[in-house]
């Protein structure tokens, strides 16, 4: 099966740098998705990493270690309106399955 | 349209009542998922479509859960003899691909919240 850990909750200041980060364990690994969901709202894509390394996309960067099973997801001068939950999600083997799964994600509220 | 439609996006049901939720993928998109969220959870997945094909339903919880998508775009999940632990937010999402789950991004609706009381 595929095990997933995140925070549950983290707090920030508006013009900070915040970090979530992942943990994940599973087989077959083949992805790691970041999306953004705000409160009664649908996931919105955020990145996506299969290889090791660091991708930057505007003010949000994510990161992937696999043999650490490891990733991060940095956010860059937080504003206000990133005060919402974020999900790693990890593509691997379930059941036979080639499926995503969905960590608990983290609620952030970014403080002025 | 412009994006994934779910309908209704609040259901009310007593227990033991049968409940259909409507999703209309973007045109064109081969692939459709159905996730569950529970309060304060991630997305559980459910079951998978590619065109009309059921590929892979191993996460429904019960045989109370069917799925459909009989012409390869809208899909409807039906619940019978609804529960109380079934009360949980049915999210659908869709892709251009034919992959299960493509390199980028997939197109979540904003769900249907149903409620069993």
């Amino acid at each position: 099966g595929q095990n997933i850990d995140q925070p549950t909750e983290m707090t920030a200041t508006e013009g900070a740098i915040v970090q979530i980060n992942c943990t994940y364990q599973t087989s077959g690994f083949n992805g790691l998705f970041w999306y953004q969901q705000h409160a009664g709202e649908a996931p919105t894509f955020l990145s996506y990493n299969v290889l090791d390394g660091l991708e930057e996309k505007g003010r949000f960067s994510s990161f992937l270690s696999r043999s650490k099973g490891y990733s991060y997801l940095l956010l860059k001068e937080l504003q206000m309106k990133d005060s919402a939950s974020y999900l790693c999600a990890v593509r691997g083997l379930s059941g036979g399955y080639q499926k995503v799964t969905f960590g608990t994600g983290t609620k952030l509220q970014v403080i002025p | 349209g412009a994006g994934v439609s779910q309908s209704p996006r609040y259901k009310v049901a007593k227990r033991g009542q049968d409940v259909a939720l409507r999703c209309d993928p973007i045109s064109g998109h081969v692939s459709l998922f159905w996730y569950q969220q529970a309060l304060g959870q991630g997305p559980e997945f459910l079951t998978y479509f590619q065109n009309e094909a059921q590929l892979d339903k191993s996460g429904l919880p019960s045989d109370r859960f069917f799925a459909e998508r009989p012409e390869g775009s809208v899909s409807t999940l039906k619940i019978q003899r609804t529960q109380q632990e079934d009360s949980a937010v049915y999210l659908c999402a869709s892709s251009p691909s034919s992959n299960r789950f493509p390199n980028t991004e997939a197109f979540f609706g904003q769900g249907t919240r149903l409620t069993v009381v």
